[in-house]
């Protein structure tokens, strides 16, 4: 029971180019999301899936795109990278949305644009 | 709408001694409260939360938390400080009937031997 896994740990990209950011867990949960994580900001969500096939905006959805493959999988994808999407940027998931449960955190993947 | 507000980007306390981290919350709503700790390196992991019930609210690793309505805080406290507590500590609020976890700014926590 790997819980939340993320890929890749880290990566650098250059100002426009693309990447996707892959996220995945093995505990059957509905819900799943994800966050960026900048110094003195706290976590700000990005995007979230409350159950398989649906996506919703979050606080800072600008930039990104997401994609609820399955149940297990949500990708989060920069078409176009800038300097400020440089941050950590962490997948998490829940058993369910808009309630009370708790949210299982995977280990980051840390971006540099540069 | 809610928010969170946590005092003091950073304690330090000595090993042995009493951990008190600050949070106050801002909801329209019944709020529920969580704290989630962070290692260096590694993904968020929950301490404790408070949904409904007892005020007092016990989590992992000997930390705590009371719910204070009045007050509109929900302050995390440990005894006895040790340095495996040397983390980053998070408090965050859901509204009732909301789907979104609201994030403090973080504090991090240094325990000097």
């Amino acid at each position: 029971n790997a819980g939340v896994t993320q890929t890749p740990k880290f990566q650098v990209l250059k100002t426009g180019q693309s990447m996707t950011l892959q996220c995945a867990q093995d505990m059957n949960h509905n819900s799943m999301y994800w966050y960026r994580q900048d110094p003195g900001m706290g976590l700000r969500l990005i995007y979230y899936s409350a159950s398989e096939g649906t996506t919703d905006k979050g606080e800072v959805p600008n930039g990104y795109n997401v994609s609820r493959l399955n149940k297990r999988e949500f990708s989060l994808r920069l078409e176009s990278a800038a300097p400020s999407q440089t941050s950590v940027y962490f997948c998490a998931s829940s058993e369910l949305a808009g309630i009370t449960d708790t949210q299982y955190f995977g280990p980051g993947t840390r971006l540099t644009v540069l | 709408a809610q928010s969170v507000t946590q005092l003091g980007s950073h304690v330090s306390v000595s090993e042995g001694a009493l951990v008190l981290l600050r949070c106050n919350y801002s909801s329209s709503v019944p709020p529920y409260l969580f704290w989630y700790v962070q290692y260096p390196n590694q993904g968020l992991q929950l301490l404790l939360k408070y949904t409904t019930g007892a005020t007092l609210v016990k989590g992992i690793n000997g930390f705590e938390a009371e719910f204070k309505k009045s007050e509109t805080s929900f302050h995390l406290t440990k005894p006895s400080a040790h340095m495996s507590d040397a983390a980053e500590y998070f408090c965050a609020v859901r509204g009732a009937g909301t789907d979104k976890l609201i994030f403090g700014t973080g504090t991090r926590l240094q325990v000097f031997p």
